[in-house]
């Protein structure tokens, strides 16, 4: 069965430091999210990119945040510098459809990173 | 703008009780509705998911939800729960087409 795949699962840092995550999403998946979902809470959605166009990154911090999806396939998000409120957990999502065609909006969620910044 | 609201952060049931987990939302049009799962450490699964037909829409695991716009609710049953129902829910809307919402979650206890 096809899954998005994630890696690092854990990634621990130091404050200051850059960290990297990157996010293979099912072949096909056009439409591809990076969440943060801080404990407690449920996933807000960082950044969305279609094909290899970012349609949403409104609530993205820019000046420390970054993400592309060169090829249109799988995608790399990086922080720069971490800061102690950045712990979280990091999902990573694709979807078929990037919009209602057809009624299907269903996102298939990777396992997800776990960032811990000291 | 679309918003959901989880009433209840934390849930405990026995086993083989009725689980029940509400979800309302706000949504100025039409909206499609989600529950999924969250296991400890992993990403989300889809339970089910409501688009247009019927209110009554059944998900994985044994579980349901009814849509009922008059109450703007989307609420999760499952008539028998099992142990390995415990994990973290959450509900979300989506209005537009590149726009999802989720609520904080309900933490779903299971007692022998």
């Amino acid at each position: 069965e096809a899954e998005v795949a994630q890696s690092p699962r854990y990634k621990i840092t130091e404050k200051s430091q850059a960290v990297a995550f990157w996010c293979d999403p099912i072949s096909g998946h056009a439409t591809l999210y990076w969440y943060r979902q801080i404990l407690g809470q449920g996933p807000e959605l960082l950044v969305q990119f279609q094909d290899e166009s970012v349609v949403d990154d409104s609530q993205l911090p820019k000046d420390r945040f970054s993400a592309e999806r060169l090829k249109g396939v799988d995608s790399t998000l990086k922080i720069q510098p971490a800061e102690l409120g950045d712990s979280a957990m990091y999902l990573c999502a694709s979807s078929l459809l990037g919009g209602r065609g057809g009624g299907s909006n269903e996102q298939f969620f990777g396992p997800g990173t776990r960032l811990t910044v000291l | 703008a679309q918003s959901v609201t989880q009433l209840g952060s934390h849930v405990s049931v026995s086993e083989g009780a009725l689980v029940l987990l509400r979800c309302n939302y706000s949504s100025s049009v039409p909206p499609y509705l989600f529950w999924y799962v969250q296991y400890p450490n992993q990403g989300l699964q889809l339970l089910l998911k409501y688009t247009t037909g019927a209110t009554l829409v059944k998900g994985i695991n044994g579980f349901e939800a009814e849509f009922k716009k008059s109450e703007t609710s989307f609420h999760l049953t499952k008539p028998s729960a099992h142990m390995s129902d415990a994990a973290e829910y959450f509900c979300a809307v989506s209005q537009l087409p590149l726009d999802m919402r989720f609520g904080a979650g309900t933490r779903l206890t299971v007692k022998p």
